[in-house]
């Protein structure tokens, strides 16, 4: 089966850094998005990498590793603002999106 | 670029009655439509995929008599939630797929909170 994994939740402190990891399990690949959804609002896009390496935008930043199956997305200078859920999605062959069930990240003063 | 609005945000209807959500492309075409359903801090579950002129292909498990979409034009899409009851009570989420690529990226509605009493 199609299978997404990303951590239920983390904590973070202002100002740091936080890396959110994600693995995925797929019937092919077509790309991977991460989007960030704030409590009660739909998700906003983030970043899409469908080729291995490291794409950087602002504080965040996604990488991939297709053979590991395997992506991260790096958040530096963490404001208060970036408390929310992060989900990681993968493009399979049919161009379907599966979705991970996203990461609550907490940042504390 | 890429915004796209839905209507209305928030919805509180009896039981019994029907609903009708509107997602709009603002400034781009959208081949592609796509309607979510997500619960309180559940993840987001596909209901339906529409594309435009065609019939919604649904996802297992979800009655398409009763979560009509209508994919009329490049820019709007509506979900009927027909009879609704309470356990339809949900946060729908519509997003949207311009190009050609089937890679596009999909932009999403803010949106739509619908309580059924």
């Amino acid at each position: 089966g199609q299978n997404i994994d990303q951590p239920t939740e983390m904590t973070a402190t202002e100002g740091a850094i936080v890396q959110i990891n994600c693995t995925y399990q797929t019937s092919g690949f077509n790309g991977l998005f991460w989007y960030q959804q704030h409590a009660g609002e739909a998700p906003t896009f983030l970043s899409y990498n469908v080729l291995d390496g490291l794409e950087e935008k602002g504080r965040f930043s996604s990488f991939l590793s297709r053979s590991k199956g395997y992506s991260y997305l790096l958040l530096k200078e963490l404001q208060m603002k970036d408390s929310a859920s992060y989900l990681c999605a993968v493009m399979d062959s049919n161009y379907q999106l599966i979705w991970g069930a996203g990461t609550k990240l907490i940042i504390k003063p | 670029g890429a915004v796209v609005s839905q209507h209305p945000s928030w919805v509180i209807c009896k039981s019994g009655t029907s609903v009708k959500i509107e997602c709009r492309s603002l400034d781009f075409q959208a081949t592609t439509m796509f309607w979510y359903r997500q619960f309180p801090k559940q993840s987001l579950m596909l209901m339906a995929t529409s594309n435009e002129g065609s019939k919604a292909t649904y996802e297992q498990g979800v009655e398409k008599d009763k979560f009509l979409i209508n994919h009329a034009s490049l820019t709007l899409s509506t979900l009927t939630v027909t009879s609704a009851h309470p356990e339809d009570s949900s946060f729908y989420i519509c997003s949207a797929r311009g190009g050609t690529s089937l890679a596009e990226t999909q932009y999403f509605g803010p949106g739509t909170r619908l309580l059924v009493l």
